[in-house]
């Protein structure tokens, strides 16, 4: 119940295209969810999140769409650059046991060709 | 600000040894967090710690541990060693741990190797 589904695994876009990612999760005590980036060599970094009450959030090229109902969130990047590429983690956050733990996504590998 | 600080970045044991791994949070941040990044299994909650206080701990045998220190500083020790436990290993810190925004900030991580 603590899982959250992450696809797709790698993905491969053109520059200017749209990189688009996807979660899924079942638990709905999760209550925000934010969206991490990796690059090779360094830990991952906050880009991004949105609150369940909230079905749409933009900031700069990218954008979180929130489907509460369905439990499913994703992560669209517009106008994708070669200097996007990274590795993307979606997450989830949960207050368990006295404190907030985050659930992450298995990741997506994002390579923009120039 | 000096950002979140671990030390070594990165470590060679062989099977059986014992490791600790250090963590420095943002100046301020009271909550640190460990977690496990492996290829296979993505990344895992380890265990949190605030104000010298484990408060939360994932699914990991009694082999992982850690604690935090009075100005915050944590560690993590991982006794004998195996080769699964091969990974790169995250440090997070944030302020109180607590609020929902409440942002957790990554170090770069330990890259440890079991032989």
């Amino acid at each position: 119940q603590q899982q959250v589904k992450q696809s797709p695994q790698s993905l491969i876009v053109q520059k200017g295209g749209i990189s688009i990612i996807n979660c899924a999760y079942e638990n709905t005590a999760f209550d925000y969810f934010p969206w991490y980036q990796q690059f090779p060599g360094k830990g991952p970094a906050l880009l991004i999140a949105i609150r369940p009450d909230v079905s749409e959030k933009k900031e700069g090229r990218f954008t979180i769409s929130f489907n509460k109902s369905a439990k499913q969130f994703s992560l669209h990047i517009m106008d994708s650059q070669p200097g996007d590429s990274a590795t993307y983690f979606c997450a989830a956050s949960l207050f368990i046991r006295s404190a907030r733990q985050l659930t992450f996504g298995s990741g997506t590998q994002l390579t923009v060709l120039p | 600000k000096a950002g979140v600080t671990q030390t070594p970045r990165y470590l060679i044991k062989t099977r059986g040894q014992q490791v600790t791994l250090s963590c420095s949070p943002i100046s301020g941040h009271r909550s640190v967090s460990w977690y496990q990044q492996t290829p296979g299994q993505g990344l895992q909650f380890l265990f949190e710690y605030f104000s010298e206080t484990q408060r939360n701990k994932g699914n990991f045998p009694g082999r992982f541990s850690g604690r935090q220190f009075s100005n915050s500083r944590s560690e993590m020790n991982v006794s004998t060693l195996e080769l699964g436990d091969s990974a790169l290993y995250l440090c997070a810190s944030s302020s109180i741990g607590l609020a929902v925004t409440d942002t957790q900030y990554f170090g770069p991580g330990t890259r440890l190797t079991v032989l």
